[in-house]
């Protein structure tokens, strides 16, 4: 088992509405990063955060907004929820001022959009 | 052309077998290559990780990195029912850099 949690695991949203995805790091990780998972597809990152601060985005509209916290948990925002949202979405954490290796993940949150 | 390759699958093997996991990649800046198990309805353990070219070995894994060829794998030996899942191989160009994944590959280990 990673150090890494998520809440919650599972989430039902209807369609426009917004949700709120947290992630604990691990302890001794500065490095939050986020990945959608589609059924059957490989994780497909959707932005990092270093020390607060976001640095780097993959190919995600922005009403997929994150936060980081000083504790460097982090959050992971979605506006105006849509169907093709519906996915597992995965935090994962990692050493510091090593984003993206050896990166850690959590179970995850199913996220269902009806 | 996607930037990592991965054959989905399904493959199917008798305990025992050894089981060769394999991606092809275009981006020559990938530096980091990392091999991910995941079991249904969970997060992605972290198995191998390598840096740049070369072999790792661990346990009943054997990660293969060539970088001229662009070509990963990833070997197990005397497999068994409890490694099936899918594994996905990930690469990155280093730090700050995103994890690029494959599709996954799904194994299927019978006893």
């Amino acid at each position: 088992e990673t150090g890494v949690t998520q809440s919650p695991t599972h989430l039902i949203k209807t369609r426009g509405q917004q949700v709120t995805l947290r992630c604990s790091s691990q302890s001794g990780h500065n490095t939050v990063s986020w990945y959608q998972q589609a059924l059957g597809q490989g994780p497909q990152f959707i932005f990092q955060y270093y020390r607060e601060e976001e640095n780097g985005r993959g190919n995600f509209p922005p009403r997929f907004s994150g936060l980081q916290f000083p504790n460097y948990s982090s959050e992971l925002n979605v506006n105006a929820l849509e169907l093709d949202d519906s996915a597992l979405y995965l935090c994962a954490s990692s050493f510091p001022g090593q984003g993206g290796t050896e990166a850690f993940f959590g179970q995850g949150t199913r996220l269902t959009v009806v | 052309q996607k930037e990592v390759e991965q054959d989905p699958g399904p493959l199917s093997v008798p305990e025992g077998a050894i089981v060769s996991l394999n991606c092809t990649y275009s981006n020559s800046a990938f530096q980091y290559f990392m091999w991910y198990r995941q079991y249904s309805r969970k997060g992605p353990e972290l198995l191998m990780y390598t840096y740049s070219s070369g072999n790792k070995e661990d346990g009943r894994f054997t990660a293969q990195v060539d970088k001229s060829s662009k070509y990963i794998s990833l070997f197990i030996r005397d497999s068994q029912p409890s490694d099936s899942a899918t594994y996905l191989c990930a690469m990155s160009g280093g730090a700050g850099t995103a994890l690029i994944f494959g599709k996954g590959t799904t194994l299927s280990v019978s006893s």
